[in-house]
């Protein structure tokens, strides 16, 4: 079965809301995620990684949630602006190692002007 | 800002035949992956490698797949008898021993 998995395949947010994406994991021995979006024809671009010694990890109006206890993840997007638009992964492996990373479904994410 | 350079952007073949994607991955990275994409799902892991050879491989990476680093630089796919199942985006990736992995913009390929 899969490890990662998302809860919503889309969201749709007014444009300056704060826009929340969660996801799941199955693999408890996973220490890193990471957080990718992609727009549409292009590859995964890095958005935020968070290894497991931490619970929260912020960026440039991004925030990213751990929570090992029940094996969730979670993007926050402050201020959704249009250019948010995309599909949104995460992605977890073991950090150290070469363990390929694995990738949940996507969870599109509109913005509404 | 170094990058992940891939080519050919869009590839159509006809089915049964031989098709090679081309992958420069970024100069200092150690650990060269393959992914694809059907249209609308999720990324999914293909190989990995290291070192000069494959390191771990999925299910989706059977026989008629193949990877090579023939130089220092490139790091290409080859698909021996294209499938229309084959259909999909191609993306290398590369990293340094741990840390962020880098992708590049993708090779769509149309098996017709």
């Amino acid at each position: 079965g899969e490890s990662v998995g998302l809860h919503l395949p889309t969201l749709s947010v007014q444009e300056g809301d704060n826009s929340i994406i969660n996801c799941a994991y199955s693999n408890s021995a996973s220490d890193y995620f990471i957080w990718y979006k992609q727009e549409s024809g292009k590859g995964p671009q890095f958005i935020i990684d968070i290894r497991s010694n931490m619970d929260k990890r912020q960026g440039q109006r991004v925030t990213v949630l751990l929570n090992k206890t029940v094996k969730h993840l979670s993007l926050q997007i402050a201020a959704t602006q249009p250019g948010d638009s995309a599909v949104y992964f995460c992605a977890e492996n073991m950090d150290s190692g070469n363990t390929p990373l694995v990738f949940g479904k996507g969870t599109r994410l509109s913005v509404i002007a | 800002e170094p990058e992940v350079t891939q080519t050919p952007s869009h590839q159509v073949t006809q089915m049964g035949q031989e098709v090679i994607l081309h992958c420069v991955p970024i100069s200092n990275h150690l650990y060269f992956y393959w992914y694809r994409q059907i249209l609308g799902q999720k990324v999914e892991f293909l190989v990995s490698f290291y070192n000069n050879e494959i390191s771990e491989k999925s299910e989706i990476f059977d026989d008629q797949f193949s990877v090579e680093r023939p130089d220092g630089s490139n790091f290409t796919l080859k698909i021996r008898s294209t499938k229309l199942e084959d259909s999909a985006m191609y993306f290398c990736a590369s990293r340094l021993l741990t840390g962020e992995l880098f992708f590049g913009e993708g090779s769509r390929l149309t098996v017709l």
